[in-house]
C-alpha cells in the first residue's frame, strides 16, 4: 500500500530565507512523486513531480525537490522564501505500476512572515 | 495546462436535503474522475474513482449510497450528496484524467472546490 508522510504541521520561514517542507513515503513499485500547493478555499495547483531522472526536480514558482531513494525523501525546497509563498503543501506519490491512484499527505501549513 | 471545474463553489442546505456537485472538464477529455473530500486542517481522502460510462469505484469506508457519483460523459461527472447532514459538511474537490492520451506520469488537473455547508 502506498503512503506518505508530511511530519510537520507547519513550517515558519522568514522572507528571503531558504525553506524546506519535508516528505517521506512508501509504496511497493517505484514511486511518481508529485507536490501541490493549495490557497485559502481552491483546488489544488501542481508544483513539480518525480517520474526518474535526475534526482533533482526543478517546478513552478522556483520550487524545487529532492528525490532521495535510500531515504524515501522528497523534501520542498526553495532557495528565497516569498510572503506570497504561504500556503498549504502536500506531497503525494502514485505506485509506478500501476493505475492512477494518489495519496496525499496530510499537508504542511508554510507560514513565510515578511 | 488542462482546465478543470467544479460547480457550485459554495452550497448551503437544509439537513435531509440532496445537493450536486458538477466536476467538469474544458479542454479534455476525462476519461476518469476522482473526487477527494477535505476536512479542515486534513488531508485530502480520496473517496471513489469513477470512469466514463461505468459504476464508480469507492474507497473503503465510503457510502456508496450516501454520496452517488456520475459519470455520464466526457467531460462531466457528478456526485451527489443524498439526505445530506451537518457530519457531511466539508469541502469537496474533484480531479480529473484522460487516460487515454495521458499516461499515467502525469500530474493530476483539480477543478476549484466545493465547499458544502450543511445546517
Amino acid at each position: 500500500a502506498q503512503s506518505v508522510a508530511q511530519p510537520e504541521d507547519q513550517v515558519n520561514v522568514a522572507e528571503g530565507n531558504p525553506l524546506t517542507v519535508k516528505c517521506t513515503y512508501s509504496v511497493s513499485g517505484n514511486p511518481y512523486l508529485f507536490w501541490y500547493v493549495q490557497y485559502p478555499n481552491r483546488g489544488l495547483q501542481f508544483l513539480l513531480k518525480y517520474i526518474t531522472g535526475d534526482n533533482l526536480v526543478k517546478g513552478s514558482y522556483g520550487f524545487e525537490a529532492e528525490f532521495n531513494k535510500s531515504q524515501t525523501s522528497f523534501h520542498l525546497k526553495k532557495p528565497s522564501a516569498l510572503v506570497s509563498d504561504s500556503a498549504l503543501y502536500f506531497c503525494a506519490v502514485r505506485d509506478g505500476a500501476g493505475g492512477f491512484k494518489t495519496i496525499f499527505g496530510a499537508g504542511t501549513r508554510l507560514f513565510v512572515k515578511a | 495546462g488542462a482546465v478543470v471545474s467544479q460547480h457550485p463553489s459554495w452550497v448551503i442546505c437544509k439537513s435531509g436535503t440532496s445537493v450536486k456537485i458538477e466536476c467538469r472538464s474544458l479542454d479534455f477529455q476525462a476519461t476518469t474522475m476522482f473526487w477527494y473530500r477535505q476536512f479542515p486542517k486534513q488531508s485530502l481522502m480520496l473517496m471513489a474513482t469513477s470512469n466514463e460510462g461505468s459504476k464508480a469505484t469507492y474507497e473503503q469506508g465510503v457510502e456508496k449510497d450516501k454520496f452517488l457519483i456520475n459519470h455520464a460523459s466526457l467531460t462531466l461527472s457528478t456526485l451527489t450528496v443524498t439526505s445530506a447532514h451537518p457530519e457531511d459538511s466539508s469541502f469537496y474537490i474533484c480531479s480529473a484524467r484522460d487516460l487515454t492520451s495521458q499516461p499515467n506520469t502525469g500530474e493530476l488537473f483539480f477543478g476549484e472546490g466545493s465547499r458544502l455547508t450543511v445546517l
